[in-house]
């Protein structure tokens, strides 16, 4: 799976929007961008993934570049409980589902 | 729908001692994983299993081994438990599928003493 780069930290105001990059300059074809958050001692919670089209749910919306390079997670009017780890993945998405290889992720702090 | 269970949600074992970790996926997911995350470290892959079969295993010794039964649900096993092994031991599950994403359980914290 391809590797992938994020800051390790990012701070954000309450109620404006967060912005994570990450980048996946190595990314295949056939590769999809995930992103997890964990909150302080609980298990990570999956929120958005996406292969090529811009995805949007009730949680986020993730933004991938023409060229898959890179992507940004969007969480749109960010609250103090979004306070967490938050993890970019790439994993292989054809056949069966293989396992999730997190890197050290970006720790977002909401500020009120 | 019930998420992915895990029990116990805490273990406190000694030096030495053998520990069982259960996970139980989400209705309908073939695929569970198990992960370690000791203090204040990142998740680490320990094992995968789809179907009843492991299909990888990360870089930990031979004493951590596991299983996944035919209704899917799974067990991670420790022996001769080391003090560092205490940690976050965390399960996901996902369905088949291309893409399919994870969804994890609230993991057991082990403790050895």
């Amino acid at each position: 799976d391809a590797k992938t780069t994020q800051p390790p930290s990012m701070d954000c105001a309450e109620g404006r929007a967060a912005n994570l990059p990450c980048n996946h300059s190595t990314i295949s074809g056939n590769e999809y961008v995930y992103w997890y958050r964990q909150i302080h001692s609980q298990g990570p919670q999956y929120i958005i993934h996406g292969l090529k089209n811009n995805e949007t749910n009730e949680m986020a919306s993730l933004i991938i570049t023409e060229d898959r390079k890179s992507s940004t997670l969007i969480l749109p009017h960010a609250t103090l409980r979004d306070t967490a780890v938050y993890y970019c993945i790439v994993r292989v998405g054809s056949g069966s589902a293989r396992q999730l290889t997190f890197g050290s992720g970006t720790q977002l702090t909401v500020l009120p | 729908e019930a998420g992915v269970t895990q029990s116990p949600t805490h273990l406190i074992k000694t030096r030495g001692q053998q520990a069982t970790l259960r996970c139980s996926p989400i209705s309908g997911h073939t695929s569970v994983y198990w992960y370690q995350q000791a203090l204040g470290l990142g998740l680490q892959f320990l094992l995968w299993y789809d179907e009843g079969e492991e299909r990888n295993r990360g870089n930990f010794p031979p004493r951590f081994s596991g299983r996944q039964f035919p209704n899917y649900s799974s067990e991670l096993n420790v022996n001769a438990l080391e003090l560092e092994d205490s940690a976050l031991y965390l399960c996901a599950s996902s369905p088949r599928g291309v893409g399919a994403e994870a969804f994890f359980g609230q993991g057991t914290r082990l403790t050895v003493v």
